[in-house]
């Protein structure tokens, strides 16, 4: 079975500081993905990565950005943590058209 | 561009009755479409896909969908319900072609109650 493993279930940070989230396959997935969550919104696309050090913006970009070293692992970061950052993060992989495949989610505070 | 339409926010429902969750996709080029869960605090977890072939898609939990072109619909059912579904069901699209990135509608809240 595909494992998407994300750094933290819950997070509370600060306004202004530096946040990581960190997301892990294990299926060798070409594909990773960040979204965020809210009520009433969906899933908006963040970012996503189709091939290590490759990045593009999805819907939602502004006050993000993300890192891709190894093929397994997809970082994102928020430079300066704002309230309206307060979110569950879904991070996903994907191997052609079979759908995504998603981790648990982190909630993320920023108070 | 592709989008996604679940008309209901809320679905209520009684144990073992069953049930019909609605999803309208909007698209210029063929595509793929999805259905996902979401247990409360969890990740999603996909329910079952439409790629090809038949239009009456099996997933798991006894769910099944129905892939219907003219109408642009992919509705999800399942003959008899129980508690544990009560989570959030998403609706997904993605074309065929290139590069596949994922449409979600705004989610389905199913309810049951005994």
């Amino acid at each position: 079975d595909v494992k998407v493993t994300q750094s933290s279930r819950y997070l509370v940070k600060r306004t202004g500081e530096k946040v990581f989230l960190e997301c892990v396959q294990d299926m060798d997935h070409e594909n990773m993905f960040w979204y965020r969550q809210d009520p009433g919104l969906g899933l908006r696309l963040i970012y996503f990565s189709y091939d290590v050090k490759m990045k593009e913006k999805g819907d939602i970009p502004e006050g993000y950005s993300v890192s891709r070293e190894k093929k397994e692992r997809f970082s994102l970061i928020l430079e300066s943590a704002s309230t309206n950052q307060t979110s569950m993060y879904l991070c996903a992989s994907s191997s052609g058209p079979s759908g995504q495949y998603f981790g648990p989610g982190t909630r993320l505070t920023v108070t | 561009a592709q989008s996604v339409t679940q008309l209901d926010s809320q679905v209520p429902v009684f144990e073992e009755a069953p049930v019909e969750l609605r999803c309208n996709y909007s698209s210029s080029v063929s595509v793929y479409l999805f259905w996902y869960v979401q247990y409360p605090n969890q990740g999603l977890q996909l329910l079952l896909k439409y790629l090809s072939g038949s239009t009456l898609v099996k997933g798991i939990n006894g769910f099944e969908a129905e892939f219907n072109k003219s109408q642009t619909s992919f509705h999800l059912r399942k003959p008899s319900v129980h508690i544990s579904d009560t989570a959030e069901y998403f609706c997904a699209v993605t074309h065929t072609t290139g590069f596949q990135k994922l449409v979600f509608g705004t989610g389905t809240r199913l309810l049951v109650s005994p």
